[in-house]
């Protein structure tokens, strides 16, 4: 059971705009910067979202990210076929003194 | 470009060993902390270990701790991940990252190396 908790999947339409969730707690999103990854089947982890908000070089502006208290959101709008994949939150949990990650969520784009 | 190639992974027997590395190029590789995370068959991304920059600092999962063991030698622009008493939960793709900091996010990861443990 991870840390972190993401919804185990979520499916939209091409063009819709979707939000993933992750929860944490007051040791870890509460305290720390949160990142977003994005795995495409059959390959490792990207960055996307950095410092809860930040978009490193060459990630869309459709992909954006925010964070509120002990929970953080990823949000893509205009959603392309290419961005089926798998979505995982991450950050520092200070009681465990270790990395973090959710779940994962799995997106579907019907 | 920044490129990070893991490479040691293989078919271990359990309660034998495996040292992982992780080439670094295409940056100032003694200035970055660097991490490793596994995922195992069909499942999500798990934290294994973090280093500083300078080795000072080292930090481990709780799964791995006292059996898994990070270094980086900076002269040759590499870390390992030193595998010992290896389990078959220890069954994964193994990704180095590279991080601006020990707590902060992970901007590079390699292609992963695979590590089966099984008897």
């Amino acid at each position: 059971q991870s840390v972190l908790t993401q919804p185990p999947s979520v499916s939209a339409a091409p063009g819709q705009k979707v939000t993933l969730s992750c929860s944490g707690s007051s040791s870890n999103i509460g305290k720390n910067y949160v990142s977003w990854y994005q795995q495409l089947p059959g390959s490792a982890p990207k960055l996307l979202i950095y410092d809860n908000s930040k978009r490193p070089p060459g990630i869309p502006a459709r992909f954006s990210g925010s964070k509120s208290g002990t929970s953080a959101t990823l949000a893509i709008t205009g959603l392309q076929t290419g961005d089926e994949a798998d979505y995982y939150c991450a950050t520092w949990d200070a009681s465990l003194s270790g990395g973090v990650f959710g779940g994962g969520t799995k997106l579907t784009v019907l | 470009q920044v490129q990070l190639v893991e490479s040691g992974g293989g078919v271990v027997q359990p309660g034998r060993s495996l040292r992982l590395s992780c080439a670094a190029s295409g940056f100032t590789f003694r200035s970055y902390g660097m991490h490793w995370v596994r995922q195992a068959p069909g499942k999500g991304l798990e934290w294994v270990a973090v280093i500083s920059y300078d080795g000072s600092s080292k930090y481990y999962a709780d799964s791995v701790k006292g059996r898994l063991t990070i270094s980086r030698d900076n002269s040759k622009n590499t870390l390992y991940l030193q595998m010992n008493s290896l389990r078959a939960e220890d069954t994964a793709v193994y990704y180095c990252a590279k991080a601006p900091a020990i707590a902060h996010y992970m901007d590079v990861w390699g292609k992963g190396t695979t590590v089966t443990v099984s008897s």
